[in-house]
């Protein structure tokens, strides 16, 4: 079946501009997480989703930082006013249960760039 | 602090030659165990997992991983390398009851032909 789908898989823009980056997870999965990988560095969690609601934000930078996930299925993950430190690429994982214990399957990532 | 360290950032293997992958782990008690490979363009893909039982993990594509509590690790291995095998590979840990991966930061494999 399909997999994680992320799009757009590259964005562009400009220093204080909002973005908004959206996660397709696999139909079933219940559990959704976002992480960011920057270069050099591993990734970094950043949210977890449980259906609808998000039970772990703790990873969010800063409150420029937001998502939402809609129907327990689809997820934006949007940025604003955006800060050239914030480019790197953005994962996105589903999994069947919650729970580390449960597989995470990613997505292709969307590859950010704040110039 | 909860942490995992991949302490090699970069290794080089000619192809079949075996390979080790290090990975440690900071935690106060056995999480999960993952390992990933990420390919230039692709997501991530799980290679294999320990929870718990027998502490050498059969994975996917000829890996293998050993979980030695005494020396908080997790090394990934396989005893001879394809050339397809050239990719970023991580070593993740999940607390039990929790629900992310903690990452570390990940060790780029080049194979030379």
């Amino acid at each position: 079946g399909a997999g994680v789908s992320q799009s757009p898989s590259n964005k562009v823009t400009e220093k204080g501009k909002d973005v908004e980056l959206r996660c397709d997870p696999i139909s079933g999965h219940t559990a959704l997480y976002w992480y960011r990988q920057s270069l050099g560095q591993g990734l970094e969690f950043l949210i977890y989703f449980q259906g609808n609601s998000a039970p772990d934000k703790s990873g969010l930078p800063s409150d420029r930082f937001s998502a939402e996930r809609t129907g327990g299925s689809v997820s934006t993950l949007t940025i604003q006013r955006t800060q050239q430190e914030d480019s790197a690429v953005y994962l996105c994982a589903s999994s069947f249960r919650q729970g580390a214990g449960d597989e995470q399957f990613f997505g292709p990532g969307t590859r950010l760039t704040v110039l | 602090a909860q942490s995992v360290t991949q302490p090699d950032i970069h290794i080089t293997v000619s192809e079949g030659a075996s390979l080790e992958l290090r990975c440690n782990y900071s935690y106060g008690a056995t999480p999960y165990l993952f390992w990933y490979v990420q390919s230039p363009g692709q997501g991530l893909q799980l290679l294999l997992k320990y929870f718990s039982g027998d502490t050498l993990v059969q994975g996917i594509k000829g890996f293998e991983a050993e979980f030695k509590r005494s020396q908080s690790s997790f090394n990934l291995r396989k005893p001879s390398v394809h050339w397809s095998d050239a990719a970023e590979y991580f070593c993740a840990v999940g607390l039990r009851g929790g629900n992310k991966l903690t990452f570390g930061t990940g060790t780029q494999l080049k194979v030379e032909l």
